[in-house]
Protein backbone atom coordinates (compact mmCIF):
# COMPACT_ATOMS: atom_id res chain seq x y z
CA UNK A 1 0.00 0.00 0.00
CA UNK A 2 1.42 3.57 -0.21
CA UNK A 3 3.21 5.15 2.23
CA UNK A 4 4.21 8.32 3.90
CA UNK A 5 7.26 8.81 5.75
CA UNK A 6 8.06 11.61 8.70
CA UNK A 7 11.26 12.93 8.91
CA UNK A 8 12.81 12.91 12.03
CA UNK A 9 10.89 10.31 14.04
CA UNK A 10 11.81 12.17 17.16
CA UNK A 11 14.06 15.33 18.15
CA UNK A 12 14.28 17.15 21.40
CA UNK A 13 15.40 21.25 21.36
CA UNK A 14 15.84 23.90 23.88
CA UNK A 15 13.28 26.86 24.13
CA UNK A 16 12.85 29.36 21.84
CA UNK A 17 14.46 27.58 18.99
CA UNK A 18 12.71 26.40 15.59
CA UNK A 19 12.04 22.73 14.12
CA UNK A 20 11.20 21.71 11.21
CA UNK A 21 9.05 18.18 10.57
CA UNK A 22 9.01 16.86 6.97
CA UNK A 23 6.11 14.61 5.92
CA UNK A 24 6.31 12.76 2.26
CA UNK A 25 4.34 10.74 0.57
CA UNK A 26 6.66 8.17 -0.91
CA UNK A 27 4.74 6.33 -4.05
CA UNK A 28 1.83 8.73 -4.88
CA UNK A 29 0.96 12.20 -5.21
CA UNK A 30 -0.85 14.34 -2.73
CA UNK A 31 -2.40 17.68 -3.61
CA UNK A 32 -3.15 17.64 0.34
CA UNK A 33 -1.88 16.97 3.78
CA UNK A 34 -2.64 17.28 6.96
CA UNK A 35 -1.11 18.02 9.85
CA UNK A 36 -2.42 16.36 13.39
CA UNK A 37 -0.95 16.66 17.09
CA UNK A 38 -1.87 14.22 19.98
CA UNK A 39 -0.93 14.97 23.35
CA UNK A 40 -0.51 11.73 25.80
CA UNK A 41 -3.88 9.56 26.28
CA UNK A 42 -5.70 12.12 24.02
CA UNK A 43 -7.17 12.25 20.38
CA UNK A 44 -5.38 13.51 17.50
CA UNK A 45 -6.17 16.96 16.86
CA UNK A 46 -6.17 18.15 13.57
CA UNK A 47 -3.77 21.69 13.18
CA UNK A 48 -3.95 22.62 9.82
CA UNK A 49 -4.52 21.53 6.03
CA UNK A 50 -1.61 21.67 3.99
CA UNK A 51 -2.38 22.64 0.54
CA UNK A 52 0.64 22.13 -2.65
CA UNK A 53 1.41 25.04 -4.15
CA UNK A 54 -0.83 27.87 -1.97
CA UNK A 55 -1.34 28.89 2.02
CA UNK A 56 -2.29 26.13 4.69
CA UNK A 57 -5.39 26.51 5.64
CA UNK A 58 -5.38 26.02 10.00
CA UNK A 59 -7.93 24.83 12.15
CA UNK A 60 -9.65 27.20 14.71
CA UNK A 61 -6.81 28.21 17.46
CA UNK A 62 -4.02 27.10 15.79
CA UNK A 63 -1.55 30.07 15.26
CA UNK A 64 -0.12 30.24 11.71
CA UNK A 65 2.97 31.89 12.76
CA UNK A 66 3.97 29.53 14.57
CA UNK A 67 2.86 26.11 12.98
CA UNK A 68 4.64 27.27 9.34
CA UNK A 69 3.68 24.64 6.66
CA UNK A 70 5.20 24.47 3.41
CA UNK A 71 4.11 21.98 0.67
CA UNK A 72 6.28 22.51 -1.75
CA UNK A 73 5.99 19.73 -4.06
CA UNK A 74 3.21 17.06 -4.68
CA UNK A 75 4.96 14.58 -2.63
CA UNK A 76 6.26 16.85 0.42
CA UNK A 77 4.79 18.95 3.28
CA UNK A 78 7.19 20.60 6.10
CA UNK A 79 5.56 21.91 9.50
CA UNK A 80 8.08 24.03 11.45
CA UNK A 81 7.62 24.84 14.96
CA UNK A 82 9.19 28.37 15.47
CA UNK A 83 10.47 29.28 19.18
CA UNK A 84 9.33 26.39 20.40
CA UNK A 85 8.06 26.23 23.78
CA UNK A 86 7.71 23.72 26.33
CA UNK A 87 4.23 23.07 25.82
CA UNK A 88 4.80 22.59 22.11
CA UNK A 89 6.38 19.38 22.89
CA UNK A 90 4.03 16.74 21.38
CA UNK A 91 3.37 13.96 18.92
CA UNK A 92 3.24 15.52 15.69
CA UNK A 93 1.93 13.35 12.93
CA UNK A 94 1.13 13.88 9.10
CA UNK A 95 -1.63 12.12 6.46
CA UNK A 96 -2.14 12.07 2.96
CA UNK A 97 -4.83 11.19 1.17
CA UNK A 98 -4.55 8.74 -1.80
CA UNK A 99 -7.65 7.37 -4.32
CA UNK A 100 -7.07 4.85 -6.88
CA UNK A 101 -10.21 4.40 -8.75
CA UNK A 102 -13.01 3.90 -5.84
CA UNK A 103 -10.37 3.17 -3.48
CA UNK A 104 -10.00 6.05 -1.20
CA UNK A 105 -7.62 5.77 2.12
CA UNK A 106 -6.36 8.09 4.23
CA UNK A 107 -2.64 7.35 5.41
CA UNK A 108 -0.48 8.56 8.33
CA UNK A 109 2.82 8.73 8.68
CA UNK A 110 4.70 7.31 11.80
CA UNK A 111 5.22 10.03 13.58
CA UNK A 112 7.25 12.65 15.34
CA UNK A 113 7.98 13.01 18.62
CA UNK A 114 8.72 16.66 19.96
CA UNK A 115 10.38 17.64 23.27
CA UNK A 116 11.21 21.36 24.20
CA UNK A 117 13.27 21.54 27.21
CA UNK B 1 -17.01 20.80 21.19
CA UNK B 2 -16.17 17.23 20.34
CA UNK B 3 -17.60 16.11 17.16
CA UNK B 4 -16.63 12.86 17.64
CA UNK B 5 -17.00 10.43 21.45
CA UNK B 6 -15.44 6.90 22.11
CA UNK B 7 -17.36 6.82 25.68
CA UNK B 8 -15.34 3.98 25.97
CA UNK B 9 -11.81 4.82 26.99
CA UNK B 10 -10.94 1.23 27.53
CA UNK B 11 -11.84 -1.93 26.63
CA UNK B 12 -11.33 -5.80 27.59
CA UNK B 13 -11.94 -8.87 25.86
CA UNK B 14 -10.92 -12.21 26.13
CA UNK B 15 -9.02 -13.97 23.27
CA UNK B 16 -11.62 -15.50 20.62
CA UNK B 17 -14.63 -13.58 21.88
CA UNK B 18 -15.64 -10.61 20.37
CA UNK B 19 -14.79 -7.11 20.72
CA UNK B 20 -17.30 -4.15 20.41
CA UNK B 21 -16.14 -0.43 20.24
CA UNK B 22 -18.26 2.09 19.65
CA UNK B 23 -18.43 5.55 18.46
CA UNK B 24 -21.00 8.21 18.63
CA UNK B 25 -20.73 11.76 16.63
CA UNK B 26 -22.92 15.16 16.72
CA UNK B 27 -22.35 16.45 13.06
CA UNK B 28 -24.98 14.95 10.77
CA UNK B 29 -23.46 16.36 8.03
CA UNK B 30 -20.59 13.59 8.18
CA UNK B 31 -20.37 11.04 5.61
CA UNK B 32 -17.68 9.01 5.50
CA UNK B 33 -16.55 7.24 8.91
CA UNK B 34 -13.37 5.36 9.49
CA UNK B 35 -11.22 2.88 11.94
CA UNK B 36 -8.16 3.42 13.00
CA UNK B 37 -5.42 1.34 15.17
CA UNK B 38 -3.11 2.91 16.84
CA UNK B 39 0.10 1.98 18.87
CA UNK B 40 1.98 4.39 21.51
CA UNK B 41 4.37 6.42 19.37
CA UNK B 42 3.34 5.46 15.94
CA UNK B 43 1.05 6.54 13.43
CA UNK B 44 -2.71 5.20 12.84
CA UNK B 45 -3.13 2.36 10.72
CA UNK B 46 -6.22 2.25 8.61
CA UNK B 47 -8.68 -0.77 9.47
CA UNK B 48 -12.25 -0.03 8.08
CA UNK B 49 -14.12 2.34 6.67
CA UNK B 50 -17.77 2.86 5.53
CA UNK B 51 -19.92 5.67 3.63
CA UNK B 52 -23.17 6.81 5.08
CA UNK B 53 -24.62 5.70 1.99
CA UNK B 54 -24.10 1.94 3.75
CA UNK B 55 -24.45 0.65 7.11
CA UNK B 56 -22.35 -2.18 6.91
CA UNK B 57 -18.80 -2.86 6.06
CA UNK B 58 -16.89 -6.19 6.20
CA UNK B 59 -13.28 -7.11 6.23
CA UNK B 60 -12.17 -10.22 7.39
CA UNK B 61 -12.56 -10.04 11.24
CA UNK B 62 -13.73 -6.47 11.02
CA UNK B 63 -17.19 -5.31 10.60
CA UNK B 64 -18.06 -1.69 10.84
CA UNK B 65 -21.87 -0.57 11.61
CA UNK B 66 -23.36 2.44 10.95
CA UNK B 67 -26.57 3.88 12.32
CA UNK B 68 -27.43 7.47 11.09
CA UNK B 69 -30.26 8.06 13.25
CA UNK B 70 -28.79 7.26 16.37
CA UNK B 71 -25.49 8.93 15.17
CA UNK B 72 -23.79 5.65 15.97
CA UNK B 73 -21.11 3.40 15.11
CA UNK B 74 -19.58 0.31 16.16
CA UNK B 75 -16.43 -1.53 14.90
CA UNK B 76 -16.83 -5.46 15.65
CA UNK B 77 -13.72 -7.50 15.88
CA UNK B 78 -14.33 -11.56 15.60
CA UNK B 79 -12.55 -13.25 17.10
CA UNK B 80 -10.44 -10.98 18.99
CA UNK B 81 -6.64 -11.43 18.92
CA UNK B 82 -3.78 -10.82 21.27
CA UNK B 83 -2.09 -8.71 18.33
CA UNK B 84 -5.38 -6.42 18.43
CA UNK B 85 -4.24 -5.14 21.93
CA UNK B 86 -4.26 -1.50 20.65
CA UNK B 87 -6.06 1.82 20.92
CA UNK B 88 -9.05 2.18 18.36
CA UNK B 89 -9.71 5.69 16.99
CA UNK B 90 -12.96 6.20 15.13
CA UNK B 91 -12.81 9.03 12.70
CA UNK B 92 -15.16 10.97 10.63
CA UNK B 93 -15.16 13.37 7.40
CA UNK B 94 -17.47 15.52 5.59
CA UNK B 95 -17.27 16.86 2.04
CA UNK B 96 -13.85 16.62 2.24
CA UNK B 97 -10.41 14.76 3.72
CA UNK B 98 -10.29 16.28 6.76
CA UNK B 99 -10.89 13.91 9.40
CA UNK B 100 -12.31 14.49 13.03
CA UNK B 101 -10.89 11.86 15.50
CA UNK B 102 -12.93 10.09 18.62
CA UNK B 103 -10.86 10.01 22.05
CA UNK B 104 -9.91 6.60 21.17
CA UNK B 105 -10.37 3.47 23.05
CA UNK B 106 -7.65 1.37 24.79
CA UNK B 107 -8.77 -1.89 23.52
CA UNK B 108 -6.92 -5.02 25.71
CA UNK B 109 -7.23 -8.82 24.48
CA UNK B 110 -6.21 -11.10 27.03
CA UNK B 111 -5.36 -14.94 26.70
Amino acid sequence: GAVVSQHPSWVICKSGTSVKIECRSLDFQATTMFWYRQFPKQSLMLMATSNEGSKATYEQGVEKDKFLINHASLTLSTLTVTSAHPEDSSFYICSAPHREGLLYEQYFGPGTRLTVT
Amino acid sequence: DQQVKQNSPSLSVQEGRISILNCDYTNSMFDYFLWYKKYPAEGPTFLISISSIKDKNEDGRFTVFLNKSAKHLSLHIVPSQPGDSAVYFCAASYNTDKLIFGTGTRLQVFP
